[in-house]
């Protein structure tokens, strides 16, 4: 098990660009969950996602950032129109079907930067 | 609002000797409480967390509600224990993925 894959590891945008982050999660783990780490920050919780479904968005900004589990292949976190402050490491975890104390695996994230 | 503190952005101590890595929250209620450790090219995982009361690789942390802190311990401390450890919260129940995190202490154990 390769564990929670992210890809890309680096991406870099120019303003007004569009960023697609991939989070890929462990085998038989069917809950995401996106992280938003800022510069001198820690991890916040952005979205939390099952196949197909959008459990808790309550982390998320309320404009131009947007996430889905398709049925099929890896959860997206989109950013549209980035702005610098949208520079940040995004991280994902994956959790098999929640219960009490259930724990959530990490992936290595992925670094933004909008130059 | 909700925030963790850790103090110590570095944390420097000799093989052996004693640890405590500090964290503070706020959060108006009886938030659930985690420490989480990255050791070098490895990803974040979870130490330890106070509901389970437990002790691993024989780190231990004691929730004080008095005094809103969580801070982690190690009797003697081993190189091996070398990383980054983040304190975090979330809500209590069921939400225990809301996690906040705090900055970080860089923990180096010297030889």
């Amino acid at each position: 098990n390769a564990g929670v894959m992210q890809n890309p590891r680096h991406l870099v945008r120019r303003r007004g660009q569009e960023a697609r982050l991939r989070c890929s999660p462990m085998k038989g783990h069917s809950h995401v969950y996106w992280y938003r780490q800022l510069p001198e920050e820690g991890l916040k919780f952005m979205v939390y996602l099952q196949k197909e479904n959008i459990i808790d968005e309550s982390g998320m900004p309320k404009e131009r950032f947007s996430a889905e589990f398709p049925k099929e292949g890896p959860s997206i976190l989109r950013i549209q129109q980035v702005v610098r402050g949208d520079s940040a490491a995004y991280f994902c975890a994956s959790s098999a079907p929640r219960q009490l104390n259930t724990e959530a695996f990490f992936g290595q994230g992925t670094r933004l930067t909008v130059v | 609002a909700q925030r963790v503190t850790q103090p110590e952005k570095l944390l420097s101590v000799f093989k052996g000797a004693p640890v405590e890595l500090k964290c503070n929250y706020s959060y108006s209620g009886s938030p659930e409480l985690f420490w989480y450790v990255q050791y070098s090219r490895q990803r974040l995982q979870l130490l330890l967390r106070h509901i389970s009361r437990e002790s691993i690789k024989g780190f231990t942390a004691d929730l004080n509600k008095g005094e809103t802190s969580f801070h982690l311990k190690k009797p003697f401390a081993q190189e091996e224990d070398s990383a980054m450890y983040y304190c975090a919260l979330s809500p209590p129940g069921g939400s225990n993925y809301k996690l906040t995190f705090g900055k970080g202490t860089l923990l180096t154990v010297n030889p």
